[in-house]
């Protein structure tokens, strides 16, 4: 596609259920990353994926949280029991590749809000 | 670990006026880049600017340049002639140069919120 896109756009969702965001990379791009943004904060690291594999999990807060990627494209970010401090707004990046010159291009983001 | 602040929540400016965003960071890497991005109402992060560490010359893109002071570390980044479509958060990022052994995160600010004045 022409940029990085993210569904759903916003999403409600009660207190205890799961929920999937999910990515759609840039085509061709290998790198894919996943950051939350709160309310007034910066953007936190949540995850790395090169290729299908993910050797960068260390932002991911807890084990309610979890990410895979399949066929080197598409990802989905799956968030078990939810929590009210789990909403924010859920952010996708993709990038040619690893090289840390390389411009990362952000989608619009996930906007989850948990009651 | 890296750390990048930015001390500004809020900033305005008149509409063709000139503003200059601060961005401070803590590394005892030598070689990284650093970067601009700018959020719109959008929500999507776009690249303004980038810096590499090693290159003295200032960047500049268009109507937007940045101070690069590698002692002080601080990379500011000024908005020359302010359009409304300026009107946005701005983050401020670093990266390392290298990822030995892998991949290196961006590191973001906590974001200036700019609005410009018609």
């Amino acid at each position: 596609g022409a940029g990085v896109s993210q569904s759903p756009s916003n999403k409600v969702t009660e207190k205890g259920k799961d929920v999937e965001l999910r990515c759609d990379p840039i085509s061709g791009h290998t790198a894919l990353y996943w950051y939350r943004q709160s309310l007034g904060q910066g953007l936190e690291f949540l995850i790395y994926f090169q290729g299908n594999s993910a050797p960068d999990k260390s932002g991911l807060p807890s084990d309610r949280f979890s990410a895979e990627r399949t066929g080197g494209s598409v990802s989905t970010l799956t968030i078990q029991r939810t929590q009210q401090e789990d909403s924010a707004v859920y952010l996708c990046a993709s990038s040619l590749e690893e090289t840390a010159g390389n411009t990362i291009y952000f989608g619009e983001g996930s906007w989850l809000t948990v009651v | 670990a890296q750390t990048v602040t930015q001390s500004q929540p809020e900033m305005s400016v008149q509409e063709a006026e000139t503003v200059t965003l601060s961005c401070t960071y803590d590394t005892s890497e030598s070689d990284y880049y650093l970067f601009w991005y700018k959020q719109p109402p959008s929500r999507q992060m776009i690249l303004v600017i980038r810096q590499e560490a090693y290159k003295q010359q200032n960047a500049t893109e268009n109507r937007f340049s940045v101070n690069f002071q590698k002692a002080a570390k601080s990379f500011s980044l000024k908005i020359s002639d302010s359009q409304l479509g300026d009107a946005a958060m701005y983050f401020c990022a670093y990266r390392s140069y290298y990822s030995p052994g892998g991949y290196q995160k961006v590191t973001f600010g906590t974001g200036t919120k700019l609005q410009v004045i018609p």
